[in-house]
């Protein structure tokens, strides 16, 4: 089974709206910490938010959010006040406590923001 | 205060002929990781060093690559005799421990175009 599953291969947003980007996970490990990177058309990979499995809250980072959805396992972006320069590949990622080696890496979605 | 350093950036090789990528992690990071991205894909994970050890290496392949991550001097990735298939982005990654909590901070990536 995918660790990670991201299902929305591309997505378009109009400038100043927000756009949700979708992720579900699997795991059996009760520790876990789930991530999203963002990667632009120069390729570097850049660290956007994290989530903690055992955190109560839901992660913010100015104008990214993570909805953590513990039960649905689901960790879904939300983007608030798109930007022309939001427009990117978005990863979503998992790193388990008992698997703690590696991350593992979801397809990714490729954002668009239309002017 | 320099970040995951990565070279080259872009590196051509001919099928046949062998390709060493460095990377030099963050001031203070001694965990080391590779990652491949194929086009159009997420980051594969492939190995995971410590200063002079192997960690996990479940995500190379069984031939033509090997890497090491000395006392002294940057993690090199070696891959043999590249063919097509080899032409990726590798990345690498450091972190300060293995705890689930920490994030990876990746490099630009080496962009390995076998002609």
């Amino acid at each position: 089974a995918q660790k990670i599953t991201q299902t929305q291969p591309g997505m378009f947003v109009q400038e100043k709206e927000a756009v949700t980007l979708d992720c579900t996970y699997d795991t059996s490990d009760p520790s876990y910490g789930l991530f999203w990177y963002k990667q632009p058309s120069s390729g570097e990979m850049i660290f956007l938010i994290y989530q903690g499995s055992y955190d109560q809250q839901n992660a913010t980072e100015g104008r990214y959010s993570l909805n953590f959805q513990k039960a649905r396992k689901s960790a879904n972006l939300v983007i608030s006040a798109s930007q022309l320069g939001d427009s990117a590949m978005y990863f979503c990622a998992m790193r388990e406590r008992d698997t703690g080696n590696q991350f593992y890496f979801g397809t990714g979605t490729s954002l668009t923001v239309i002017p | 205060n320099a970040g995951v350093m990565q070279n080259p950036r872009h590196l051509v090789r001919r099928r046949g002929q062998e390709a060493r990528l460095r990377c030099s992690p963050m001031k203070g990071h001694s965990h080391v990781y590779w990652y491949r991205q194929l086009p159009e894909e997420g980051l594969k994970f492939m190995v995971y060093l410590q200063k002079e050890n192997i960690i996990d290496e479940s995500g190379m392949p069984k031939e033509r690559f090997s890497a090491e991550f000395p006392k002294e001097g940057p993690s090199i990735l070696r891959i043999q005799q590249v063919v097509r298939g080899d032409s990726a982005a590798y990345f690498c990654a450091s972190s300060p421990g293995q705890e689930a909590i920490y994030e990876q901070y990746f490099g630009p990536g080496t962009r390995l175009t076998v002609t």
